[in-house]
Order: C-alpha cells, then structure tokens, then sequence
C-alpha cells in the first residue's frame, strides 16, 4: 500500500458544482495531515490544514478519520480559479518526521 | 516580499557537469528542505536541515549534496550530472522540527527547472 493515496483524477467539474476529494494514508502514527493546492508549473501551496475535527475555511471543508485513516476535502461552489491539483500530505510519524506528498488530484473547473 | 526563493529558477546544462542551486528564506525558519519533482509531478524529499544539521537524507546518489551555511540559506550541489536528474527541485522551511513530533507547514520556494541534455 502506497504511503499516500489520492484519486488520480482529472477531475472536470462546472462553475458552482460541489466536488469532493478523498486520500488515504497508511501509517497509522502520522500525525499532522495537510491540503496543498498546486497550480501548473508553480510550487505547492498550503490551502488548509486538517483537524481531527474537520475544519472549514470558507468553501472549502477538510475531514480526518483516523480509524479508517482517511482524509478528505470538499469544495463547494466552485470556481474557474480552483483549478489546479490538490495533493493530500501526511507526516511521517516517527523520528524527525517530514512530510510525505500524495500523486495529486488534478481538478479543471469550467464555465 | 518572497518568502523562499531560489535561484536560478531555470538551468539547462549537459551531462557530467556540476551545477548548484541556492535557496534562502526570510521567514525565520529552522528547518528547510529540498524536494524533487519528476515528470510524473511526484514530489519526493530529498534532505533536511534543522538548525544547520542534516536531519533527514533520504536515498539519493551521493552526487547531490547539501550545504547549510547559516539557517536562512540551503544550497544543493550537483555533481556528474545524469538524463535521470532533470526535474523541478523545490526548497521549502518550516519550523523546527522536534523528534516524535507531528510537522508543521512547509512554504515553498517557485523551483529550479533542471534539463539535463
């Protein structure tokens, strides 16, 4: 099993639609859990972190389940400019940990 | 103002060449980092520094080493380059990283596009 999985995508959605992104991870120590966002030919950025509670930042909304260590990310009311691919990343959990980065799920958003 | 920046962000050179990249942060960061990112978008760390100190060396040829002059500064030298070392190589920091703990958010730097012809 892959450390991290996300669906591979694409992704093609309309304006307004709700689209939903799930990765799983397999070590079960991991501890910080992360959304970035990373446009074509650019670095990665941080879009949110996740919390074992699920967070929300405006519309985008990202649960954990640690007992079936899955994340998800959900994007409501999309639009044109949400286009790019998310990467699901999952620290190590053990010694200096690091962060390990999902293959990404492209999203194209069209009008 | 640029957080992380890296220079050059394109080189081009031949194989067997040795060619550095540099990296600096004005985030007052501890730890930084290189990561590689192949032609299927895969991004891989490659080394860690935490406070100067290599932390992290992940299984990379031993052509590629790091250099931490002072916190703020992470340069990666290449040595013999090969076909196989063309990628985009991305410096990111973050804050110090403490042993059995979780980590925090890297920020990135725009990459150095590497073709090796």
């Amino acid at each position: 099993r892959k450390e991290v999985e996300q669906d591979p995508g694409p992704f093609n959605v309309p304006e307004g639609a709700t689209v939903a992104f799930n990765c799983t991870y397999s070590n079960s120590a991991s501890q910080s859990f992360f959304w970035y966002r990373q446009d074509c030919r650019k670095e990665p950025k941080l879009l949110m972190s996740v919390y074992s509670s699920g967070n929300e930042d405006g519309r985008f909304t990202a649960q954990l389940n640690r007992a079936s260590q899955y994340i998800s990310l959900l994007i409501r009311d999309s639009k044109l400019s949400d286009s790019a691919t998310y990467l699901c990343v999952v620290n190590t959990g053990s010694g200096y940990s690091t962060l390990t980065f999902g293959k990404g799920t492209m999203l194209l958003v069209s009008p | 103002d640029t957080a992380v920046s890296q220079t050059p962000k394109y080189l081009v050179t031949q194989m067997g060449n040795d060619k550095s990249i540099k990296c600096e942060q004005n985030l007052g960061h501890d730890t930084m980092y290189w990561y590689k990112q192949d032609s299927k978008k895969f991004l891989k760390i490659m080394f860690s520094y935490n406070n100067k100190e290599l932390i992290i060396n992940e299984t990379v040829p031993n052509r590629f080493s790091p250099k931490s002059p002072d916190k703020a500064h992470l340069n990666l030298h290449i040595n013999s380059l090969e076909l196989g070392d063309s990628a985009v190589y991305f410096c990111a920091s973050s804050r110090a990283l403490t042993p059995g703990q979780g980590s925090y958010e890297q920020y990135f730097g725009p990459g150095t596009r590497l073709t090796v012809t």
